[in-house]
């Protein structure tokens, strides 16, 4: 069936470091890719998404670009800051289907 | 912007209790769902609900568990009889229809069954 792999975490970084949290996908059929992010105590929010085949979310410095030849959809900022010290899910809805299928999720901590 | 709201946002129940998980998605939203996400492990679809009733469902979704869209507005999420297992984190989403619409997600009603 569809699933997400993600990796795991946590991953822990300093700040202004570069991050890389990848993401792989199975899927029939042409997915719509996510990346949601959880605060401490908070809910799920949108990051960013992608629709179709080389296509780049972006949104607050992440960036996440869709390959299809690949099935990834890696999730990446080029500094990071103690504030996105967060739980990042990497996610698809597929077109046969309207329910949104999560990765694990990877915890990211980001020391001053 | 407008945002799904759910309350409570925490809720504590003895183990057998009934609860009523409440939720106001989005207003021009047709997809309504709930997930559940217990403490540290991956967040887990339970149900959808489009056009009054359930789209799909999932196998933890069994007969303990109803959703409810009483008016034009609230879509509640009821545990008949609660257990120790039904602790989480319940989150409610809603879509707009079209393909592959995002699902906007609330902030979630921690439940905490003793």
């Amino acid at each position: 069936g569809d699933s997400v792999t993600q990796m795991e975490g946590p991953v822990t970084l300093s700040e202004e470091a570069f991050l890389t949290i990848n993401c792989t996908y199975t899927a029939t059929g042409y997915p719509s890719l996510f990346w949601y992010v959880q605060y401490p105590g908070e809910g799920l929010q949108l990051l960013l998404k992608a629709t179709k085949a080389d296509d780049k979310g972006s949104n607050k410095g992440f960036e996440a670009t869709y390959r299809k030849e690949t099935t990834s959809f890696h999730l990446e900022k080029g500094s990071v800051q103690v504030s996105d010290s967060a739980v990042y899910f990497c996610a698809l809805i597929t077109n046969r289907d309207d329910k949104i299928i999560f990765g694990k999720g990877t915890r990211l901590h980001i020391l001053p | 912007e407008p945002e799904v709201t759910q309350t409570p946002s925490h809720q504590v129940t003895q183990m057998g209790q009934e609860v009523i998980l409440r939720c106001v998605p989005i207003s021009n939203h047709l997809y309504f769902y709930w997930y559940r996400q217990i403490l540290g492990q991956k967040v887990e679809f339970l149900v959808s609900f489009y056009n009054n009733e359930i789209s799909e469902k999932s196998e933890i979704f069994d007969d303990q568990f109803s959703v409810e869209r009483p008016d034009g507005s609230n879509f509640t999420l009821k545990i008949r009889s609660t257990k120790l297992e039904d602790s989480a984190m319940y989150f409610c989403a809603s879509s707009e229809v079209g393909e592959n619409s995002p699902l906007h997600f609330g902030n979630g009603t921690r439940l905490t069954v003793t």
